[in-house]
């Protein structure tokens, strides 16, 4: 069955600092795979996703990921956070439906 | 172009009792998906209604059943609440079902079961 693993329920880095939050899925075929943003009392907003058309995917506030096959991993990254990035990120794994399997999630923390 | 609605956005209920949760789509999406969302389990898929018709199915119990309007607005119901209902409902939607297209997200209903 599809999943997805995000390594680390806590990240914190510095303002400024590289954001990094992994995620790894497991598949035998090549799925969709998404990058969503959850703000505190709020639903997820797709930062960015992948749809095998390029392996390095660019999304929103300046966020992008790298679809690596070999490594079945999609990781997130920010070469420079932010104090607007502080919130909970779930990396996410569909097929040909709209089943959607989320990560656990990964909570950023942005210290000044 | 509104966003997805949903309402009510808090709700609060007893054990045994039953509720119905209601998702808006954006205008002119046909695709309506729900999710429950709790610190221990994550986030999981509930279902998916796609044109009034149930498409696919998470592994939740029968007490968790939905639908959908000819609109396009769908509703939720859990029939006999347990303490371990309570989470964040959100609703998605998107403009048809399956292959990869993004599913915009409601900001949910927060259920309370006492």
């Amino acid at each position: 069955a599809q999943s997805v693993t995000q390594l680390g329920s806590h990240v914190s880095v510095s303002e400024g600092a590289l954001v990094l939050l992994r995620c790894n899925y497991s598949s035998s075929v090549p799925p969709y795979l998404f990058w969503y943003v959850q703000y505190p009392n709020q639903g997820l907003q797709l930062l960015l996703k992948y749809t095998s058309a390029a392996t390095l995917v660019k999304g929103i506030n300046g966020f992008e990921a790298e679809f690596k096959k070999s490594e079945t991993s999609f990781h997130l990254t920010k070469p420079s956070a932010h104090m607007s990035d502080a919130a909970e990120y779930f990396c996410a794994v569909s097929y040909n439906n709209n089943d959607m399997r989320f990560g656990a999630g990964t909570r950023l923390t942005v210290k000044p | 172009k509104a966003g997805v609605t949903q309402t009510p956005r808090y709700l609060i209920k007893t054990r045994g009792q039953q509720v119905t949760l209601s998702c808006s789509p954006i205008s002119g999406h046909r695709s309506v998906s729900w999710y429950q969302q709790t610190p221990g389990q994550g986030l999981q898929f509930l279902f998916e209604y796609f044109s009034e018709t149930q498409r696919n199915k998470g592994n939740f119990p029968g007490r968790f059943s939905g639908r959908q309007f000819s609109n396009s607005r769908s509703e939720m119901n859990v029939s006999t609440l347990e303490l371990g209902d309570s989470a964040l409902y959100l609703c998605a939607s998107s403009l048809v079902a399956g292959d990869n297209n993004e599913q915009f997200f409601g900001p949910g209903t927060r259920l309370t079961v006492l």
